[in-house]
């Protein structure tokens, strides 16, 4: 079956300071791996994804997130965090398999529960 | 430009009452998804339709949840004889096409149902 964990409910950090959100992830086939971030009262907001090629992917907002194929792992990294970074992250995978063939497109998305985080000034 | 939008922003119903949540797309969108958020949860699927047609609905929990598309534009997700464990926030998303994971979706802010 198809899974993601998110295994800190919340994460903190101090301004300023790197922030790791961490993810793993168990899928059928070759993982698409996507990292979004919601606001309070706001829609999800996508950050950054992981299809194919250099393990190390850049996104919005200064973040990163690293794919390591061997540790089932997509951790969410952010040199030097802002207050403003200060929301709920969610990790979501998807894979081949779960491709409707009706469309040929990827269509589900299965995210992890979340991780909150706080960044203090 | 718009983004994805849905209406009602918050819906109060009582147990056993209907309810229709609607979702308007990015333009030009072809891909619809409905997700379902629990209260400390991640996102879950219902439904995915590309076009008018529900390419996927595995995710809808009962046959008490339906989901239409007819123009392949706004869609309507409808629950009858609503319970109190319907109570979320159903998301609504979209992408450009059916083209991979090329394509990232995009949310709208979602409904928040409260059935008491």
């Amino acid at each position: 079956a198809q899974s993601v964990a998110q295994p800190e409910d919340q994460v903190n950090v101090a301004e300023g300071n790197p922030l790791t959100v961490k993810c793993t992830y168990s899928v059928s086939g070759n993982p698409y791996l996507f990292w979004y971030v919601q606001y309070p009262n706001r829609g999800l907001q996508f950050l950054l994804k992981y299809i194919t090629g250099d393990n190390l992917v850049k996104g919005s907002y200064g973040f990163e997130a690293e794919f390591n194929k061997s540790q089932t792992s997509f951790h969410l990294k952010k040199p030097s965090a802002l207050v403003s970074d200060s929301a709920l992250y969610f990790c979501a995978v998807t894979s081949p398999l779960l491709l409707s063939s009706f469309s040929g497109g990827y269509n589900k998305l299965i995210f992890g529960a979340g991780t909150r985080l706080a960044v203090h000034p | 430009g718009a983004g994805v939008s849905q209406t009602p922003s918050n819906k109060v119903t009582e147990k056993g009452k209907y309810v229709e949540l609607r979702c308007d797309p990015i333009s030009g969108h072809t891909a619809l998804y409905w997700y379902r958020q629990s209260l400390g949860q991640g996102p879950e699927f219902l439904i995915y339709f590309q076009g008018t047609g529900a390419a996927d609905d595995s995710g809808l929990p009962n046959d008490r949840f339906f989901a239409v598309r007819p123009e392949g534009s706004v869609s309507t997700l409808k629950i009858q004889r609503t319970e109190r464990g319907d109570s979320a926030v159903y998301l609504c998303a979209s992408s450009p096409e059916a083209g991979g994971p090329l394509f990232e979706q995009y949310f709208g802010p979602g409904t928040r149902l409260t059935v008491t």
